[in-house]
This record gives C-alpha cells, structure tokens and sequence, in this order.
C-alpha cells in the first residue's frame, strides 16, 4: 500500500491561531480524503481533496474554517482556522489508490491540542 | 444513510483467549465493509476488508471476519490473542466515496 506521512505529528496551538498540516504520500492517488477524530470518538470526513478544484465538504464543515488544497496527486494541505478548544482532535488523512479500488489508507495522524 | 454499530464500547479478555468484536451495519444492496485497528498514539492500519466474494475474509496479523448478509454483520474474530493487540478496533463500511465508521471496541488483552 501507499506511504503516508503527515506533517506535524503533533502540535500545542494557542486559540485564534490556525494550522496547517501535510499529507504527503509516495505515489500518485486520485482520491484524497481529511478526517477528524476528536478525543475519544470515532471518525468523520470533513472533507474530500480534490486534485485541480475545490474540496468538496461534508454536511458540518465548511472551506472558511478547514481550507484544504491540493496542488498535485501526491500532497494535500488541511488548515484549521480560528482555533478554539473544540479543534483539539486528531487529523488524518487518507489515500485510496487508484490500484486498490474501494480501499482507504491512513497516514499516523497530527494530534492537535488547542489551549 | 448507511450506519455503523459497534455494540461493545470495551471487551476485556485474558491472553490466548478466544475474541469476537461484533459490528452490524444497516442495510443496503451492496456493500464494502472494513476493519481498522488503532494502536495508541498512531494513526488506522487495515486488518482486512470484505468487497465480494467469499464471507470469511482473513486479515494481518492472526484476525478473521465472517460477512453475515442476512443478520447484516460483518464480526471480527481472533483464535487466541496477545498482548500485542490491545487497541482500539474500529469497523466501517463504505458509502458512496467516504467510510462510516462505528463508534470503535476498546479490545484490552489481560496477562
């Protein structure tokens, strides 16, 4: 499976302030995907990064908040914006490999607190 | 929509024991379901995944799923465990583009 790595694996924020975080992977993928998982809790999609055009978002985020690019088929950035306590999750993205059909793969995550 | 359940939030169980972690979805006419398991302090990693095929998918590391179409359950399974796989298991099944994913089983594996 594809190489995932995400930049940074962890991060202490000050509210107000935004974060971007990187999701680099070692071969080319259509389908990129943000996920958040705040503590104790499962998954959700906040967003699906589409190479060349926006993002399309889930039903409860929104671009201003959580703005994403994708400048090529091997690396997205996640901002999160106007960070208050409530952000304190972690962020992982995922890949499904054009090879792999109808499978997702996750990178270790940024485990962000927001103070 | 499709859901995900994952009825047991913890399941505690001796090492070499035998362990079931149940998930049950809500039906559709295909489906693609999964299996994740989270280690502390890092990221999902695939165990094993049903898309057609035979209902008994095996998976990494000694773990085993039955796809039950009839009861729309889809339970993750492992002969004897060890130590090694207390984490946090997570089932999800895919929909549309995205995964659903259940609420997560905290498997605690006790010497």
């Amino acid at each position: 499976s594809a190489v995932i790595s995400q930049k940074p694996s962890r991060d202490i924020c000050q509210r107000g302030t935004s974060l971007t975080i990187q999701c680099q992977v070692d071969s080319q993928v259509t389908m990129m995907f943000w996920y958040r998982q705040q503590p104790g809790q499962s998954l959700t999609l906040i967003a699906t990064a589409n190479q060349g055009s926006e993002a399309t978002y889930e039903s409860g985020f929104v671009i201003d908040k959580f703005p994403i690019s994708r400048p090529n088929l091997t690396f997205s950035t996640l901002t999160v914006s106007n960070m208050s306590p409530e952000d304190s999750s972690i962020y992982l993205c995922s890949v499904e490999e054009d090879r792999v059909q109808e499978t997702q793969y996750f990178g270790p995550g940024t485990r962000l607190l927001v103070l | 929509a499709q859901s995900v359940t994952q009825l047991d939030s913890q399941v505690p169980v001796f090492e070499e024991a035998p362990v079931e972690l149940r998930c049950n979805y809500s039906s559709s006419v295909s489906v693609y379901l999964f299996w994740y398991v989270q280690y502390p302090n890092q990221g999902l990693q695939l165990l094993l995944k049903y898309l057609s095929g035979s209902t008994l998918v095996k998976g990494i590391n000694g773990f085993e799923a039955e796809f039950n179409k009839s009861q729309t359950s889809f339970h993750l399974r492992k002969p004897s465990v060890h130590i090694s796989d207390t984490a946090e298991y997570f089932c999800a099944v895919k929909s549309s583009y995205k995964l659903i994913f259940g609420s997560g089983t905290r498997l605690l594996v006790r010497p």
